[in-house]
């Protein structure tokens, strides 16, 4: 069972490049989310979706777009890389609304 | 903001002692969760305590909440070296639940 996958692991982007993160889980949950984790600041959320073909904003959506155009996939794109979004992001996915989240192992970007 | 805010911010312990973390957090919740993220992974749920609970146990872990003073706090006892992560306090950020936001965290660093 393999959880909450994200691809790639590493990726470095130039000033301006584009990129999507994949996440992709296998358990079936209604939940999705993408999280951004830099130094001193912990986590923050920055979009999420309660279900297929919906998204939502989170704490720092600006610079992100997301699609969740299948249940098992949320992807997360950089239309336009800036060095501020340098980041480890973080996937996670919930079954209900107040259950526990699954993470996956990260996804380091860096933006030169 | 954030919602959720730990303290202390970091927390040196030596084994069998016990860890406290303390969660503070501004607005009403439904439930309350704790993770714990080991270096360069993923974070991990460690224990959920509901918004009408009090005291929640979980082998060497106890979690409290205090509503009225939108507060929480871990306990670990018996340190042990393998406790050594950091923790984070996460809440819900809206009445239906669907999304988690968390705070900085606490860095627990358990020496033998």
């Amino acid at each position: 069972n393999a959880g909450v996958t994200q691809t790639p692991k590493f990726r470095v982007l130039k000033t301006g490049q584009s990129m999507t993160l994949l996440c992709a889980q296998d358990m079936n949950h209604e939940y999705m989310y993408w999280y951004r984790q830099d130094p001193g600041m912990g986590l923050r959320l920055i979009h999420y979706s309660v279900g297929e073909g919906t998204t939502a904003k989170g704490e720092v959506p600006d610079g992100y777009n997301v699609s969740r155009l299948k249940k098992q996939n949320f992807l997360l794109g950089l239309e336009s890389a800036a060095p501020s979004q340098t980041s480890v992001y973080f996937c996670a996915s919930k079954a209900g609304y107040t259950g526990e989240l699954f993470f996956g192992e990260g996804s380091r970007l860096t933006v030169l | 903001s954030q919602q959720g805010e730990e303290d202390p911010q970091a927390l040196s312990i030596q084994e069998g002692e016990n860890a406290t973390m303390n969660c503070s957090y501004k607005t009403s919740i439904n439930n309350l969760q704790w993770y714990r993220q080991n270096s360069g992974r993923g974070l991990v749920h460690l224990i959920l305590i509901r918004s009408n609970e009090r005291e929640k146990h979980s082998g060497r872990l106890r979690v409290t909440l205090d509503t009225s003073k939108k507060s929480s706090s871990l306990l670990i006892t018996a340190s042990r070296a393998a406790d050594t992560a950091s923790y984070f306090c996460a809440t819900d950020i809206n009445q239906a639940g669907t999304a988690l936001i968390f705070g900085k965290g606490t860095t627990l660093s358990v020496s033998s």
